[in-house]
């Protein structure tokens, strides 16, 4: 089955502070999408983005299909942005398949 | 987008006992998916449970283990069977509107 990869596995930041996540996946995919579980667990969804590029607020997302990675960049850090940020993929007809995630700690 | 609940959102069960997680969402839905996350671990796909069908489990997974009925095409249910410690875990419900899964709140299990 398809691989889903993503990096750092952790990440401390101090609050106001920039970073990139990545997710690389081994195959072509119908469908990417990042998520943040906050600290009480509950799964938000950040961007459906198969491919190209899109923004919301601080965070932001590139998928190039064609290399097969993602990124997910969130500026100015705040604490409540800790959590974890997963990447999930899926083919056609299936369901998503889930990274084992970025685990960020913003401090302030 | 799709609004997804959950019953019961947590619950502590003795070992050898069952538990039946409802999952209901505001739509109807082809595609409903059940996923287990384990603690400090990321999610894992269950199974897939269409609407009129048998369910199709993941390797792993087994439906003497982890029935689920999908009775129309806005509900769900899972039923964890015959539980042991190992079973403790966040088990969440999800859909598909168009191309994007949303997910419920999950129910937080734990077995003693």
């Amino acid at each position: 089955g398809i691989q889903v990869e993503q990096s750092p596995p952790d990440l401390i930041l101090q609050e106001g502070a920039n970073s990139t996540l990545r997710c690389n996946f081994s195959d072509s995919v119908n469908n990417l999408q990042w998520f943040h579980q906050n600290p009480w667990g509950q799964l938000i969804n950040l961007f459906y983005i198969p491919s190209g590029t899109k923004q919301n607020g601080r965070l932001s997302a590139t998928t190039v299909a064609t290399e097969r990675y993602s990124l997910l960049y969130i500026s100015s850090s705040q604490t409540t942005d800790s959590g974890v940020y997963f990447c999930a993929v899926n083919q056609a007809g299936t369901a998503l398949i889930f990274g084992k995630g970025t685990t960020l700690s913003v401090s302030s | 987008s799709a609004v997804i609940s959950q019953k019961p959102s947590r619950d502590i069960c003795q070992r050898g006992t069952s538990l039946t997680i409802q999952c209901q969402v505001d739509s109807q839905v082809t595609m409903m998916f059940w996923y287990r996350q384990q603690p400090g671990q990321s999610l894992t796909l269950i199974a897939t449970a269409n609407q009129g069908s048998e369910a199709t489990y993941e390797s792993g997974f087994v439906i003497d283990k982890f029935p689920i009925s999908r009775p129309n095409l806005t509900f769900s249910t899972l039923t964890v069977s015959n539980m042991s410690p190992e079973d403790s875990s966040i088990y969440l419900c999800s859909d598909r509107v168009g191309e994007t899964q949303y997910f419920g709140p999950g129910t937080r299990l734990l077995v003693l």
